[in-house]
């Protein structure tokens, strides 16, 4: 089975602080995803790698920055949290030989105040 | 802008019942499309993947596809309480390079199994 996982379930935050989010893989994915999920507003992509080393914008980038050093590990940084960072964040991986079937993480809810 | 249509809903079933999700999605060229449950407070899971026309059985669940109409279902039998959750159609979009893709996800749509 695949498996995905995320540093923290739940993580509180300040305004201003800077925030790293982990996401580990043990299936040898090709591809990482970090997206984040808002009512109403579905998911919403906001990095991905294809590579290590490898990044590329997703539709809402900005005020996030990601790293990729090792195949299995995805880094999303916050710079500078800010109150509308609040939100659940997923990672999710997959693999270009089987489909482009996404595996999800179990998230993390980030609360910034 | 790529799009997938969803029902928000709820959509509500007796116990029992064939639940019938639907989605729409915009580009003509997609050729892969999923299935993603979530339940409340937890993260998407993968339950059904569809590249063909015509339909695929896995167990109580069966996804359909259309191309020509550009649309995809998921049919559940015998629905269940259990699977009360919120029911993303996601369908592959963008090319990422070294042929890895994106996919776009609906807004999902939100089923109660009603004991």
């Amino acid at each position: 089975d695949v498996k995905v996982t995320q540093s923290s379930r739940y993580l509180v935050k300040r305004t201003g602080e800077k925030v790293f989010l982990e996401c580990v893989q043990d299936m040898d994915h090709e591809n990482m995803f970090w997206y984040r999920q808002d009512p109403g507003l579905g998911l919403r992509l906001i990095y991905f790698s294809y590579d290590v080393k490898m990044k590329e914008k997703g539709d809402i980038p900005e005020g996030y920055s990601v790293s990729r050093e090792k195949k299995e590990r995805f880094s999303l940084i916050l710079e500078s949290a800010s109150t509308n960072q609040t939100s659940m964040y997923l990672c999710a991986s997959s693999s270009r030989t089987s489909g482009n079937e996404q595996y999800f993480g179990p998230g993390t809810r980030l609360t910034v105040t | 802008q790529k799009e997938v249509e969803q029902n928000s809903g709820p959509l509500s079933v007796p116990e029992g019942a064939i639940a019938s999700l639907n989605c729409t999605y915009s580009d003509r060229v997609s050729q892969s499309f999923f299935w993603y449950r979530q339940y409340s407070g937890k993260s998407p899971e993968l339950i059904m993947s569809i590249y063909s026309n015509g339909d695929k059985e896995d167990g109580r669940f069966t996804a359909q596809l259309n191309k020509a109409s550009q649309y995809v279902s998921l049919l559940i039998r015998d629905s269940q309480p259990s699977d009360s959750a919120t029911y993303l159609c996601a369908v592959i979009s963008a090319y990422s390079g070294a042929g890895s893709y994106q996919l776009t996800f609906g807004k999902g749509t939100k089923l109660s199994v009603i004991p």
